[in-house]
């Protein structure tokens, strides 16, 4: 089945910073999500972007399909930004598989 | 109502106990999945439904894990004879159209504690 990989594993960041987290998968893909994973569980879509880039408030997202691998952007960081991000695709089957996230650290 | 909901948000078995997960989706959503989420892990694949029909429980990790969805809409995750290994979040997503093409919006989530 597909690979899904992310990185860094762990980022720690002063408020204000900005940072980049990756996604890479070993094959085509049919949907590809963002989530924040905040401290409560909760998982929060971000972004849905099968392809080609989107941005909501200080956050971004870019999926480049054909090199299969898609970024992340957070500028301005702030602590509420803390928690895990996951990256999960899928291809023409149901399931999302899911990377094992990069958990970022946001201190004052 | 706005959002995926999940009943109970926690639950204490002792081991050996069945225990039932509730899931109710976004009106609508054609299509239910259930994750199991492990401690420091990304959520993992358990089943999926097309309104009633289970089309996928190839991540059901032995048979004493039943799913139903009997009328299209709310969902139940039975655990039979639970053990310690089942302990984790258990997590149910909905989306708009069949076959995974869609986003998928996620409830908080089910944690299970089994002693």
């Amino acid at each position: 089945g597909i690979q899904v990989e992310q990185s860094p594993p762990d980022l720690i960041l002063q408020e204000g910073a900005n940072s980049t987290l990756r996604c890479n998968f070993s094959d085509s893909v049919n949907n590809l999500q963002w989530f924040h994973q905040n401290p409560w569980g909760q998982l929060i879509n971000l972004f849905y972007i099968p392809s080609g880039t989107k941005q909501n408030g200080r956050l971004s997202a870019t999926t480049v399909a054909t090199e299969r691998y898609s970024l992340l952007y957070i500028s301005s960081s702030q602590t509420t930004d803390s928690g895990v991000y996951f990256c999960a695709t899928n291809q023409a089957g149901t399931a999302l598989i899911f990377g094992k996230g990069t958990t970022l650290s946001v201190s004052s | 109502g706005a959002g995926v909901s999940q009943s109970p948000r926690y639950k204490v078995a002792k081991r050996g106990q069945d225990v039932a997960l509730r899931c109710d989706p976004i009106s609508g959503h054609v299509s239910l999945f259930w994750y199991q989420q492990a401690l420091g892990q990304g959520p993992e694949f358990l089943t999926y439904f097309q309104n009633e029909a289970q089309l996928d429980k190839s991540g059901l990790p032995s048979d004493r894990f039943f799913a139903e969805r009997p009328e299209g809409s709310v969902s139940t995750l039975k655990i039979q004879r639970t053990q310690q290994e089942d302990s984790a979040v258990y997590l149910c997503a909905s989306s708009w159209t069949s076959g995974g093409a869609s986003e998928q919006f996620f409830g908080p989530g089910t944690r299970l504690t089994v002693l």
